[in-house]
């Protein structure tokens, strides 16, 4: 089964910053990768697919890069309203998908 | 508008039975992939189980293969998750997930979840 690592587990930021979280799979997925936002009691949403198509109504600070093992999430300007966990989601080996194991993004 | 709704949660002790539904709306049921997806308290996210539109595939994760069943009926919009010989490890939120569009393999669309506990 393929693997999905995130880095880092958990990060602090302030509204402003400039944050990225890594994904690495333990095989080379192509660009079969997707990007979600949980925030607590919620429902996943997602925010990118296909490693870098943003998701209609999602917000352009958000973007996403990478192919083969290697991905980022990028939010360039961080918002109040982003502190939430971001999990990772590969579907290369679809239906049997994997997430990450999430980074929860807190308040500095 | 895409709605999913899940319900029958609830606390069984292990061993026990239970099954989930998710009633569908604002979409043809009949021309998506259904899935199941999990949350333990505190954890991430886990891939249980899917069923292609016409029920002619399914596909179950390991951790659950066996014990659990996933079924559907287009007619009534509804897709469903038998839990048989439930485990403490199978405690979790479990989300009812739709597939972006047709066989994407990332989902686009989740219900608000359901609680399934399982304690003596």
């Amino acid at each position: 089964a393929i693997q999905l690592t995130q880095s880092p587990s958990s990060l602090s930021a302030s509204v402003g910053d400039r944050v990225t979280i890594t994904c690495r799979a333990s095989q080379g997925i192509s660009s079969a990768l997707a990007w979600y936002q949980q925030k607590p009691g919620k429902a996943p949403k997602l925010l990118i697919y296909d490693a870098s198509s943003l998701e209609s109504g999602v917000p352009s600070r958000f973007s996403g890069s990478g192919s083969g093992t290697d991905f980022t999430l990028t939010i360039s300007s961080l918002q109040p309203e982003d502190f939430a966990t971001y999990y990772c989601q590969q579907f290369n080996s679809y239906p049997w998908l994997t997430f990450g194991g999430g980074t929860k993004v807190e308040i500095k | 508008e895409v709605q999913l709704v899940e319900s029958g949660g609830g606390l069984v002790k292990p061993g026990g039975s239970l099954r989930l539904s998710c009633a569908a709306s604002g979409f043809t049921f009949s021309s998506y992939s259904m899935n199941w997806v999990r949350q333990a308290p505190g954890k991430g996210l886990e891939w249980v189980s899917s069923i292609s539109s016409s029920s002619s595939y399914i596909y179950y994760a390991d951790s659950v293969k066996g014990r659990f069943t996933i079924s559907r009926d287009n007619a009534k919009n509804s897709l469903y998750l038998q839990m048989n010989s439930l485990r403490a490890e199978d405690t979790a939120v479990y989300y009812c997930a739709r597939d972006y569009d047709i066989l994407t393999g990332y989902y686009g669309y989740w219900g608000q979840g359901t609680l399934v506990t399982v304690s003596s």
